[in-house]
């Protein structure tokens, strides 16, 4: 099953306008990670937070944690048609010790209309 | 570096047939991820493995899925016999870690694109 649950399933908007995605996750976590998709490419990193963090800024992102929810948020302002991907966040599913593994959800798809 | 490479691109084969997909890691990187990105069921992690040695294979969807890591800079999956349903595109991922019991960034290959006919 699936660790981290992004919402909402797929967004559209106009360039210039912010985008917000959120991620809701099931167990204790260390970090929580977002990614970015672009069509037929891999996976690539854009920003982590980590558990003990609130709001972390990179850019044109921003993304918040709230630990006791369970939930994190990725705003994109003043969007771009180059925006326009799949947004990923990924949590860590803890074995104990120093051991785990990226549980990654099924993704925002977010369209940016010029 | 040239980041994580996977080999080949793409594939299309019959079913029944042998499939064996490859990955070469970041230099350095101790964790490597198997992965599945299907429409219907989003990206799958099939199995994990730190310092070569396989941590979590439970994705592995059945016993025609498996996976090896030889050494630090080389694994596959192989699927035997293929299916139809096995279609999909596999990617492999490293990363450093964990350190301080958790994971930084994984960094992505392409991806294989599998067509099973």
């Amino acid at each position: 099953s699936q660790q981290g649950e992004e919402d909402p399933q797929a967004l559209s908007i106009q360039e210039g306008e912010n985008a917000t995605m959120n991620c809701s996750y099931k167990t204790s976590i260390n970090n929580l990670q977002w990614y970015r998709q672009n069509s037929g490419r891999g996976l690539v990193h854009l920003i982590l937070i980590r558990s003990n963090e609130r709001e972390k800024h990179s850019g044109r992102l921003r993304v918040t944690l709230d630990t006791s929810k369970k939930s994190s948020s990725l705003l994109i302002t003043a969007s771009r048609a180059a925006d326009t991907a799949s947004y990923f966040c990924a949590t860590v599913k803890n074995y104990g010790g120093s051991q785990g593994n990226l549980i990654f959800g099924k993704g925002t798809k977010l369209s940016v209309k010029p | 570096d040239a980041g994580v490479i996977q080999s080949p691109r793409h594939e299309v084969t019959e079913m029944g047939q042998e499939v064996t997909l490859r990955c070469k890691p970041i230099s350095g990187h101790n964790s490597l991820f198997w992965y599945r990105q299907t429409m219907m069921r989003g990206l799958e992690l099939l199995i994990y493995f730190n310092n070569n040695v396989p941590i979590d294979d439970s994705g592995m969807p059945e016993d025609r899925f498996s996976a090896k890591m030889p050494n630090a800079s080389f694994s596959t999956l192989k699927i035997q016999p293929s299916e139809p349903r096995d279609s999909a595109v596999y990617f492999c991922a490293s990363s450093l870690g964990p350190g301080q019991g958790a994971f930084t960034e994984a960094f992505f290959g392409q991806g294989t694109r599998l067509t099973v006919v």
